[in-house]
């Protein structure tokens, strides 16, 4: 069983278009991360949820706004699609927010903004 | 902020020598320190973590990594390269902020590459 699932795997749409990327643990995991890895392969911290409490990286454009329906679900909606938001975004999670737990890692989802 | 520095974007061994990654860390409190690794078109998967116990790590696949405080420095390392082994490497380290979440942060990665 995948611990970690992201759908879609790829994404390819057209600026201005609102587009969501679903995550699904079935780890019984307490927190849930988003990251943006660029072209560069740089990995960046974009929102961290925890017991209904959201973190959000202040650097973050309000464009993306993540989703929890249940703890082990947390979407990302994207609004407006901007070039520059081709990325590849993973999700992850872990069994709690402490710093010593380990985060397992989505497959990732290529979106490409065209 | 904690943060971590990787040296060499790209590391090239032939197979069966040793493979030498290097990480240091800054931090001003003992670090929680991680090695995960990426394989083409896949997700990031955990070789190993410090978490203050003993300095010497053994993870996955035969890679192990020793924390020397005095260096600040959290290096991988492999006796023998094997073909496998080529992929994206990433050192990272968590930060726990002033809410009490936990953010990894990596490093920039050091893309694995095996002679035959």
């Amino acid at each position: 069983d995948t611990a970690v699932s992201q759908t879609p795997k790829y994404l390819v749409t057209q600026m201005g278009n609102d587009k969501s990327i679903k995550c699904e643990q079935n780890l019984g995991h307490d927190t849930m991360y988003w990251y943006k890895q660029d072209s560069k392969k740089f990995l960046k911290i974009m929102f961290s949820y925890n017991n209904k409490e959201l973190i959000i990286n202040e650097t973050v454009p309000n464009r993306f706004s993540p989703k929890s329906p249940d703890k082990a679900h947390l979407n990302l909606h994207i609004n407006s699609l901007e070039l520059g938001d081709s990325a590849v975004y993973f999700c992850a999670s872990s069994q709690g927010g402490q710093g010593s737990y380990e985060q397992y890692f989505g497959p990732g989802t290529r979106l490409t903004v065209t | 902020a904690q943060s971590v520095t990787q040296l060499g974007s790209h590391v090239s061994v032939s197979e069966g020598a040793l493979v030498l990654l290097r990480c240091n860390y800054s931090s001003s409190v003992p670090p929680y320190l991680f090695w995960y690794v990426q394989y083409p078109n896949q997700g990031l998967q955990l070789l190993l973590k410090y978490t203050s116990a003993a300095t010497l790590v053994k993870g996955i696949n035969g890679f192990e990594a020793e924390f020397k405080k005095s260096e600040t420095s959290f290096h991988l390392t492999k006796p023998s390269a094997h073909m496998s082994d080529a992929a994206e490497y990433f050192c990272a380290v968590s930060d726990l902020d002033q809410t009490g979440a936990n953010n990894l942060f990596f490093g920039t990665g050091t893309r694995l590459t095996v002679i035959p």
